[in-house]
């Protein structure tokens, strides 16, 4: 099946710093989603994003599809934005289902 | 209005027990999924369910049962519980284009 590697797996930054953490998939892709799961455990969508750019706010989001890698940009970090970061992708071919990296844990120092 | 939600939250119980987790999603998604998510954080699929017919089992044990009465649903049966079934569970839905949405997780604790 597809592999995804994350990197770096622990982060650690004081408010304010910008980060940039990097997905790495080893097959195309028709689906790549970026999680935040904050402290209480909640999943939270981020960005679908199989292709291109995106912005929300603080957070971007950039998928080279043809170099199999994401990255997730955080400007300006806050210590609300700490928990694990997952990218988690769904492949070209198969049943249908999302494959997910082993995610970045992001420590926000105040 | 919540997307995906699941009931419980948080369930403990004994070795041995039965329990359900239940899912409902108000999207109109298709397919829905049971997630584990071990303790290391990591989250594999257990199975999906498109259009309330079974499409991925990912080697489970048959303890797990899960069951959709329609697409809305996807309910989850464990039977005889076990210390190594503590876990969170997270249902999800997804449809094609739009990516998945995830419910808020169930914390099981086998004790």
């Amino acid at each position: 099946g597809i592999q995804v590697e994350q990197s770096p797996p622990d982060l650690i930054l004081q408010e304010g710093a910008n980060s940039t953490l990097r997905c790495n998939f080893s097959d195309s892709v028709n689906n790549l989603q970026w999680f935040h799961q904050n402290p209480w455990g909640q999943l939270i969508n981020l960005f679908y994003i199989p292709s291109g750019t995106k912005q929300n706010g603080r957070l971007s989001a950039t998928t080279v599809a043809t170099e199999r890698y994401s990255l997730l940009y955080i400007s300006s970090s806050q210590t609300t934005d700490s928990g694990v970061y997952f990218c988690a992708v769904d492949s070209n071919f198969g049943n249908e289902k999302l494959t997910f990296g082993t995610g970045t844990r992001l420590t926000i120092i105040p | 209005d919540t997307a995906v939600s699941q009931t419980p939250k948080y369930l403990v119980t004994q070795m041995g027990n039965d329990k359900s987790i239940k899912c409902e999603q108000n999207l109109g998604h298709d397919t829905m999924y049971w997630y584990k998510q071990d303790s290391k954080k990591f989250l594999k699929i257990m199975f999906s369910y498109n259009n309330k017919e079974l499409i991925i089992n990912e080697t489970v044990p048959n303890r797990f049962s899960p069951k959709s009465p329609d697409k809305a649903h996807l309910n989850l049966h464990i039977n005889s519980l076990e210390l190594g079934d503590s876990a969170v569970y997270f249902c999800a839905s997804s449809r094609q284009g739009r990516g998945y949405t995830f419910g808020s997780g169930t914390r099981l604790t086998v004790v």
